[in-house]
């Protein structure tokens, strides 16, 4: 069964740039789940949604984080404009039914130049 | 304020050679407590979910363990291919999706 899928892997972009990232959740699952993860702060929770409607954005850093969840499919996390302080790994997670066990994806490695 | 600290922060073994990773947290009314495998580049992968104390879970080499106020990844007769960052989450009954990360523990295991 194919996990949780990211893209992309890698992401390279300049100060000021938008970046998207996207997420396609295991088929079945219901939650869905954004992740920071550096050296200094570890693994933080950014934002989840429960049937594709958000939950919590309290973990979302600022304006400039915005996430969304058009189908059971598919999310993005959209970061405008970047900031060389938002490089980090991103992770989405995704479980299924509401205090279940969660399953990461590989993650996306984002660089701001 | 839920917490989760995870010790030592790395920890490095000969092939064999048997440890303990700790994992204490402070969190009212604690639902779970999870442990996840993460290697260089990848995501967390999961690896035991424990929900009361007393209660015990075992994966080949690996074995844990919870008290009311701790957690404990036994890992016996180690080899390279255990090595990783082992991460210990916290799920607490309120907001119980929002999981609490420790640090980890980096552990190494030479051949």
């Amino acid at each position: 069964d194919a996990g949780v899928i990211q893209s992309p892997r890698h992401e390279v972009t300049e100060m000021g740039q938008e970046v998207t990232l996207r997420c396609k959740p295991i088929s079945g699952h219901n939650s869905l789940f954004w992740y920071r993860q550096t050296m200094m702060r570890g693994l933080e929770l950014l934002i989840y949604f429960n049937n594709n409607v958000p939950i919590d954005d309290s973990g979302m850093p600022e304006d400039r984080f915005s996430a969304k969840m058009p189908n059971a499919s598919f999310s993005t996390l959209k970061i405008q404009p970047s900031e060389p302080r938002d490089s980090a790994v991103y992770f989405c997670a995704s479980s299924m039914g509401y205090q279940e066990t969660q399953y990461f994806g590989p993650g996306t490695r984002l660089l701001v130049l | 304020e839920d917490q989760v600290t995870q010790s030592p922060e790395a920890l490095r073994l000969q092939e064999g050679e048997s440890s303990s990773l700790n994992c204490s947290y402070t969190v009212s009314g604690l639902r779970g407590l999870f442990w996840y495998r993460q290697d260089p580049g990848k995501g967390p992968e999961f690896l035991f979910t424990l929900y009361s104390a007393g209660e015990e879970k075992e994966k080949e080499r690996l074995k844990a363990t919870l008290t009311k106020k701790e957690s404990f990844l036994h890992i016996t007769a180690p080899k390279p291919e255990d090595s990783a960052t082992y991460l210990c989450a916290v799920q607490p009954p309120q907001g119980a999706q929002k999981l609490v990360f420790g640090q980890g523990t980096r552990l190494t295991i030479n051949p």
